[in-house]
């Protein structure tokens, strides 16, 4: 069993904050790491990857990677409504595209 | 260009029916997978295929069938519906590249087993 585990939350920030959201995965040979973001009663959609330790930037978002402490995290800076939403971590752990989840953490985001 | 469909968006089943909830893709991604996702949870792999003819079971496969004939449709059956089955059902896509495979969802299958 691939364990992935997050915060369900709910995890709430003013807008214009920074929302920090982690995962923890219990695969320690786990190669490739993604966040997804799901609106209420849609689809998951591919937020950020990750696959090196370290930082990886895309406009707002930050992924976070430590697979010495096998922790993954998102943040999202200058936060707004429309970012409220459950985020999901993915983890890939042999990268062969079978990905496995978290229970995804519930972000909302006040005006 | 469609994506991922899924059909049917919604269903409601007795105890003991059976079902199947149809998945095509036209993007010729060699990948396909099946997930469940039950109220305020994540998703659970149910089964995913890495090309037709070929399937492999995923975290939580008890209760389910799958086949995988083409490379755009990857149909899931459901064999004697029980309540712990009410769930939505996504659908997903990726082509292989190592490492760096995006999934690509359709809108979900809402199934109610009662």
């Amino acid at each position: 069993q691939k364990e992935v585990e997050q915060n369900s939350g709910p995890l709430s920030v003013p807008e214009g904050a920074i929302a920090s959201l982690n995962c923890t995965y219990s695969d320690r040979v786990s190669q490739s790491f993604f966040w997804y973001r799901q609106y209420s009663g849609k689809s998951p959609e591919l937020i950020m990857s990750i696959y090196s330790n370290g930082d990886k930037e895309d406009g707002r978002f930050t992924a976070q990677l430590n697979k010495a402490s096998q922790y993954v995290s998102l943040l999202i800076r200058d936060s707004q409504p429309s970012d409220s939403a459950t985020y999901l971590c993915a983890v890939d752990p042999y990268n062969f595209n079978k990905f496995y989840f978290g229970s995804g953490t519930k972000l909302n985001v006040k005006p | 260009n469609a994506g991922v469909t899924q059909t049917p968006k919604f269903r409601i089943l007795k105890i003991g029916q059976s079902m199947t909830l149809q998945c095509t893709q036209d993007m010729n991604h060699n990948y396909m997978y099946w997930y469940r996702q039950d109220p305020g949870m994540g998703l659970k792999l149910i089964y995913y295929s890495v090309g037709a003819g070929i399937t492999d079971k995923g975290e939580v496969p008890n209760g389910y069938n799958v086949s995988r004939s083409t490379t755009e449709d990857f149909p899931l059956r459901l064999e004697l519906a029980a309540p712990s089955q009410t769930s939505v059902y996504f659908c997903a896509s990726s082509y292989f590249a190592r490492g760096e495979g995006e999934l690509f969802f359709g809108e979900g299958s809402r199934l109610t087993v009662l």
